[in-house]
């Protein structure tokens, strides 16, 4: 299964902006880029995807390297609310998610 | 906004018995899945189902483990004999596209299963 590379932990204040990388060498052409999100005792929960551009939704930003061997998810503001363990994933052809062991991401006051 | 349900929230079984995990994926989805994730472990894949049939599954989901839609609404996993090792909390999902255009899992809260 195609590999990503994340920090295992990182840290942010509240209200400042995040920055969460991942590394994916590996990637083919036709891989999107997949982040989700799993808060405390919760299960994943979506939060953005893209291919080549990038791309914002009211929850996030993706930035992708242009040779898209690393992507970065961009948390505007972050909130306590925020913390939880990020995950970077590709796409796979066959439909179905492969999670790593993701980003912690806590968030202080 | 829509929500992928689960059913019960914890469910505490003997080793040996069987038990089945209820889900109501959302109405206009067409791809279901089951993962689970051993407590602090990652999330693994179990099985994707699609048009009524395992489109396909992990090494995880072997004989002991199926998948059924019994109606049009519910998604049940079923473990036939429970091993100590099957503790985890199980995750149900469904997404509307399958390949080519991605839309994104919208996942259950999950149930939490305690083999003892």
């Amino acid at each position: 299964d195609a590999k990503t590379t994340q920090p295992n932990s990182m840290e942010s204040n509240e209200e400042e902006p995040v920055h969460l990388p991942c590394n994916h060498s590996t990637i083919s052409g036709t891989d999107y880029i997949h982040w989700y999100r799993q808060l405390p005792s919760q299960g994943p929960e979506y939060v953005i995807h893209g291919l080549t551009s990038n791309v914002n939704n009211r929850m996030a930003s993706l930035a992708i390297a242009e040779d898209r061997k690393s992507s970065t998810l961009i948390l505007h503001r972050a909130t306590l609310r925020d913390a939880a363990v990020y995950y970077c994933i590709f796409y796979n052809q066959g439909g179905k998610l492969i999670f790593g062991q993701g980003t912690e991401l806590s968030v202080k006051p | 906004e829509p929500e992928v349900t689960q059913t019960p929230s914890h469910q505490v079984t003997q080793m040996g018995q069987e038990v089945i995990l209820r889900c109501v994926p959302i109405s206009n989805h067409l791809y279901f899945y089951w993962y689970r994730q051993i407590l602090g472990q990652k999330v693994e894949f179990l099985v994707s189902f699609y048009n009524n049939e395992i489109s396909e599954k992990s090494e995880i989901f072997d004989d002991q483990f199926s998948v059924e839609r019994p109606d049009g609404s519910n998604f049940t996993l079923k473990i036939r004999s429970t091993k100590l090792e099957d503790s985890a909390m199980y995750f149900c999902a469904s997404s509307e596209a399958f390949s080519g255009e991605y839309y994104g899992y919208t996942f259950g809260s999950g149930t939490r299963l305690t083999v003892v």
